[in-house]
């Protein structure tokens, strides 16, 4: 079945670092890929989606490229804030005759020191 | 409503009592998305409705878990005979048509003691 692997955190770093999330998948078809966020005390969000190979999908800063040779999604920020602080999911989601069922990996927790 | 609403926000029941959580999609949508989140996890798929019928029930996990959407807005998640494997947040999401993007709650939190 379909699987999603994130790199585990929690990953702490300081204003204005970059910042890298690996998440890899396996599926059988073609997905589309999806970055959620859970600020603290929110429910998820969407951050970013991309639908096909080689897309990026981009939104506040962060981006991530849909790689089909690699199976990756990997989130990418070049200078992050304090607000960024949250837990990242990575996900994705397949065509079927069940809407767009989302399948997530197990979340990043990142925290942004001043 | 402006979001997709669920109660309650926290629930503490004990083991082997019945529960029911409620979700309010946004207003219009016809896909409505039941996940299940432990601690340190991601969510969990447990059903999706189109309208008033589950069109997937494949991640619930026995037959202690049910849901409904009646009148194809409203839904509610039922759990008989609780168990403390079932604490958990339950999230409820929607969206406008299946394929849309889909939009969550905040979430009910259940503890089962």
């Amino acid at each position: 079945g379909d699987s999603v692997t994130q790199m585990e955190g929690p990953v702490t770093l300081s204003e204005e670092a970059f910042l890298t999330i690996n998440c890899t998948y396996t599926a059988t078809g073609y997905p589309s890929l999806f970055w959620y966020v859970q600020y603290p005390g929110e429910g998820l969000q969407l951050l970013l989606k991309a639908t096909k190979a080689d897309d990026k999908g981009s939104n506040k800063g962060f981006e991530a490229t849909y790689r089909k040779e690699t199976t990756s999604f990997h989130l990418e920020k070049g200078s992050v804030q304090v607000s960024d602080s949250a837990v990242y999911f990575c996900a994705l989601s397949e065509e079927s005759g069940a809407g767009n069922k989302l399948t997530f990996g197990g979340g990043t927790r990142v925290l942004v020191k001043p | 409503g402006a979001g997709v609403s669920q109660t309650p926000s926290n629930k503490v029941t004990e083991k082997g009592k019945y529960v029911e959580l409620r979700c309010d999609p946004i207003s219009g949508h016809t896909a409505l998305y039941w996940y299940r989140q432990s601690l340190g996890q991601g969510p969990e798929f447990l059903i999706y409705f189109q309208g008033t019928g589950a069109a997937d029930d494949s991640g619930l996990p026995n037959d202690r878990f049910f849901a409904v959407r009646p009148e194809g807005s409203v839904s509610t998640l039922k759990i008989q005979r609780t168990e403390r494997g079932d604490s958990a947040v339950y999230l409820c999401a929607s969206s406008s048509f299946p394929g849309n993007t889909i939009y969550f709650g905040e979430g009910s939190w259940l503890t089962v003691v």
